[in-house]
């Protein structure tokens, strides 16, 4: 079955170390997304990349890095210059077009201990 | 800052009763407006992408409406069953290409048996 894998589902960093979340798809989508989700918040946009080998910054970009050498995987990085990453991180993907509907991977808890 | 918000924030419901959301979103630069559902310790569920002013569209008990001139879409749940329990997301696209799904925070439902 085609879908988004996150990985891990639980992740634990202790203060100054930097982190890769895992994104892969297998939907052959050619955009794909970094949601990040905080008590009473809605879901905030990080980075997204709509083709291989490029991405935009989202509204909280900071703090954060991405990849996109595949069109299967985007990779989050939540380096040390981020100054509150405990959060759980959703990760999407959208097929060519743009009224199709997200799909969702099942998203990475990050705390900081 | 483009702003998408949802009312109520959360909803608590007899098993059988009727009820419905609102999403207000920015009335210009309107490309799409998507429902997604999301159940505890699952991956968001596309519900509904809806793109022109005066949409309806309806899936089994739960159906949604769509204004685009004056910002707002409803989402009903028909006779609410103790499984509409989750966190309905509302989203909206600008009409801006390789833009991202800006989310609402959520309206969380809770329906009693």
């Amino acid at each position: 079955d085609g879908g988004i894998t996150q990985s891990p589902k639980y992740l634990f960093r202790k203060e100054g170390q930097n982190v890769t979340l895992s994104c892969e798809q297998n939907l052959n989508h050619d955009a794909m997304y970094w949601y990040r989700q905080d008590p009473g918040q809605g879901l905030r946009l990080i980075y997204y990349s709509q083709i291989v080998n490029d991405f935009q910054k989202g509204d909280i970009a900071e703090g954060y890095s991405v990849s996109r050498e595949k069109k299967e995987s985007f990779p989050l990085t939540v380096t040390s210059a981020q100054k509150n990453p405990t959060a759980f991180y959703l990760c999407a993907s959208m097929s060519a077009g743009r009224k199709v509907r997200y799909t969702f991977g099942s998203g990475t808890r990050l705390t900081v201990v | 800052i483009l702003n998408v918000e949802q009312s109520p924030q959360s909803l608590h419901v007899q098993e059988g009763d009727s009820t419905n959301f609102t999403c207000s979103f920015p009335s210009s630069n309107f490309y799409a407006l998507h429902w997604y559902r999301w159940e505890t310790a699952k991956s968001p569920e596309a519900l509904f992408v809806m793109t022109l002013n005066g949409d309806e569209k309806k899936k089994g008990r739960i159906s949604a409406t769509l204004n685009t001139k004056e910002g707002y879409s409803y989402l009903y749940i028909k006779g609410s069953q103790p499984e509409d329990s989750a966190t309905y997301l509302c989203a909206f696209l600008p009409n801006q290409a390789g833009t991202a799904l800006i989310f609402g925070k959520g309206t969380t439902l809770s329906v009693s048996s």
